[in-house]
């Protein structure tokens, strides 16, 4: 089966500007990840959906951030004002959802890198 | 809350060598721990997970990590590194579905260099 796409895989943007990341999960992967993973850190989540509603999204800076999923299946994440300390590699990741079996067929992505100067 | 400890921002090992990453965990409920591998600009791929079954659990790559409730603990362990498994290894957990999510939460990583 396919993996989880990403694009861009590196984009170079100045503080300020605006910028978006697009993800498509796997197929019939019902539960989709944003996670942000600054240099040296591990990866933090910023937003989960299930279909095309949100999960949880209390760590996602709702000032600059926002991301949306509107047909369940692929999805974007946008910063704007991006700012430097949004410098980081942005992974999407996707599972089924399977009970019992806690992140049944969780893939990650490739991520792609953002610089900001 | 969840909280991931990774022993260890770098660890260095000859080739042949014992490989062993440390991770503690706290966890008010029955954790799920997870281990992924981070190759150079790529995305993370999961070595091992423990989800309650056999404390020792088997992943990719001959890699292997025990479950120790008592210690808190859930430490990577290869018998003999090979230059290929130089990478950032990361530790993770998660609640038992039925209270969670599935949302992971990270250690720091542990970056492992292996010497010829």
């Amino acid at each position: 089966e396919a993996g989880v796409a990403q694009s861009p895989r590196y984009k170079i943007i100045e503080k300020r500007q605006s910028v978006a990341f697009w993800c498509n999960p796997i197929s019939g992967h019902a539960t989709l990840y944003w996670y942000q993973q600054i240099l040296g850190q591990g990866p933090k989540l910023l937003i989960q959906f299930q279909n095309n509603g949100v999960v949880d999204d209390s760590q996602l800076p709702k000032d600059r951030f926002s991301a949306e999923r509107l047909k369940g299946v692929d999805s974007t994440l946008k910063i704007q004002p991006a700012k430097l300390e949004d410098s980081a590699v942005y992974l999407c990741a996707s599972s089924r959802i399977r009970q019992g079996v806690p992140n049944y067929g969780y893939t990650f992505g490739s991520g792609t890198r953002l610089t900001v100067v | 809350a969840q909280s991931v400890t990774q022993l260890g921002s770098h660890v260095s090992v000859s080739e042949g060598a014992l490989v062993l990453l440390r991770c503690n965990y706290s966890s008010s409920v029955p954790p799920y721990l997870f281990w992924y591998v981070q190759y150079p600009n790529q995305g993370l791929q999961l070595l091992l997970k423990y989800t309650s079954a056999a404390t020792l659990v088997k992943g990719i790559n001959g890699f292997e990590a025990e479950f120790k409730k008592s210690e808190t603990s859930f430490h990577l362990t290869k018998p003999s590194a090979h230059m290929s498994d130089a990478a950032e290894y990361f530790c993770a957990v998660t609640e038992s579905y039925g209270g969670s999510q599935g949302n992971l939460i990270f250690g720091k990583g542990t970056k492992l260099s292996v010497k010829p």
